[in-house]
């Protein structure tokens, strides 16, 4: 079955870029979606079709797919940006990444 | 605009079944297929299964399948997910999901409340 591999955690400084990478076999050749959850919330879709931004996601969220990586890319990372998130992609199903736990400090 | 309202918690002993709701307004009910993802304390997310509300076809994880019944109601633009023998490792939270845009299935765009469900003798 296919599988979508994240680090654990991510830390970066407030301001900071912030990549979260997501990786899978050959994931170029499927769309990939990320999914924001902040503690005690619902996830929010912040990027899909690997780099598309849903109305109200602000700009500083930006995606990217490339061979077996895909990467979620905040840009000027804010202390509200902490939160876990998720990469996800299709194959028969609906599949998860780990998830990540961004720090922001 | 979307709006998933799912029901509220629910607590069930071992063997014991669940009907969770999710009611859905702001948009073209039959257009959007709808997810279920369920996610368990401190752990990640989990795809259930998905349902095609035009005509109520279904796909299910192989998980559970022969556990999970996911229906719908066009009236009251309401979709259902039934998950039976429920164990411990059942409890979670159960999120209804509706697909990004029309006639797709492979990524979600809107997430329901949540629905804690808690199996416990």
């Amino acid at each position: 079955s296919y599988e979508l591999t994240q680090p654990p955690s991510v830390s970066v400084s407030p301001g900071q870029t912030a990549d979260i990478t997501c990786s899978g076999h050959k994931l170029v050749d499927k769309y990939v979606s990320w999914y924001q959850q902040r503690p005690g919330q619902s996830p929010v879709t912040v990027i899909y079709e690997d780099n598309k931004r849903p109305s109200g996601i602000p700009e500083r969220f930006s995606g990217s797919n490339s061979g077996n990586t895909a990467t979620l890319t905040i840009s000027g990372t804010q202390a509200m940006d902490e939160a876990d998130y998720y990469c996800q992609a299709w194959d028969s199903s609906i599949i998860f990444g780990g998830g990540t736990k961004l720090t922001v400090l | 605009q979307v709006l998933l309202v799912q029901s509220g918690a629910e607590m069930r002993k071992p063997g014991a079944s669940v009907n969770l709701s999710c009611k859905a307004s702001g948009y073209t009910f039959s257009s959007y297929y709808m997810h279920w993802v369920r996610q368990a304390p401190g752990q990640g997310l989990e795809w259930m299964g998905i349902i095609n509300p035009t005509g109520g076809s279904t796909n299910y994880a192989q998980k559970f399948q022969g556990r999970v019944n996911m229906t719908r109601d066009t009236s009251t633009s309401t979709v259902y997910m039934a998950l039976s023998g429920l164990t411990s490792d059942d409890t979670a939270v159960y999120y209804c999901a509706r697909a990004t845009a029309v006639k797709t299935m492979e990524s979600i765009g809107y997430w329901g409340q949540g629905i804690l469900v808690t199996v416990s003798s």
